[in-house]
């Protein structure tokens, strides 16, 4: 069964970097993943996409302080030069054949 | 500029029904996939369902027989049949657009549906 697993909350201070961490279950290592970044009272907004290799896609208008990176069935996100508005719940997201699954979202705290 | 733009929302009885829509503009409408995807109050993310450009359907088992999704090109439109109505369906449902049947690069604001009697 296709499954990801995120923390549920991660913190780090202003200006400080922090990485996100996506889990894919077993046997869906290959997989690609989207990150996506939900403040309050709004909808999600697309960051990159990542694939199995590291390589990524951001979304438009998404800066450069948003990285992402791969290392066997974990997917990252790593945040650097954290501003206040980055605090927000982060999910990832994958796909397959007709279906569509969304980790549990971690919420990030900026200090 | 992308925008989609969710209507429809509102307060149903459980067992009840409801439409809601999606309008979409900014880009080739009919050239892209969408979603509808919800969020219960201070949960996560669920996808409820997905079309393709050519019409092609896929829901999750919680809403399949229930839900349907439907879109009009001629309009730029996108919509979702919600039929037989339960109380865990109460969310914020979003709309989506969808690169290649993968993930979402655009989102709407959501609009609150609330099942209870």
């Amino acid at each position: 069964q296709l499954v990801l697993t995120q923390s549920p909350s991660a913190s780090a201070a202003l200006g400080a970097s922090v990485k996100l961490t996506c889990t894919l279950s077993s046997g869906h290592r290959s997989y690609a993943i989207a990150w996506h970044q939900q403040q309050p009272e709004t909808g999600p907004r697309f960051l990159m996409k990542i694939n199995s290799d590291g390589s990524h896609i951001r979304g438009d208008g998404i800066p450069d302080r948003f990285s992402g990176s791969s290392s066997g069935a974990e997917r990252y996100l790593t945040i650097s030069s954290l501003q206040s508005e980055d605090e927000a719940d982060y999910y990832c997201q994958t796909w397959g054949t007709g279906v569509v699954v969304f980790g549990g979202g971690t919420k990030l705290t900026v200090l | 500029e992308v925008q989609l733009v969710e209507s429809g929302g509102g307060l149903v009885q459980p067992g009840g029904s409801l439409r809601l829509s999606c309008a979409a503009s900014g880009f080739t409408f009919n050239n892209y996939d969408m979603h509808w995807v919800r969020q219960p109050t201070g949960k996560g993310l669920e996808w409820v369902s997905a079309i393709g450009f050519t019409g092609d359907t896929y829901y999750p088992d919680s809403v399949k027989g229930r839900f349907t999704i439907s879109r009009e090109n001629a309009k730029n439109s996108l919509y979702l049949q919600m039929n037989s109505l339960r109380a865990e369906d109460t969310a914020v449902y979003f709309c989506a657009r969808v690169i290649d049947g993968t993930y979402e690069d655009y989102w709407g604001r959501g609009t609150l549906v609330t099942v209870s009697s």
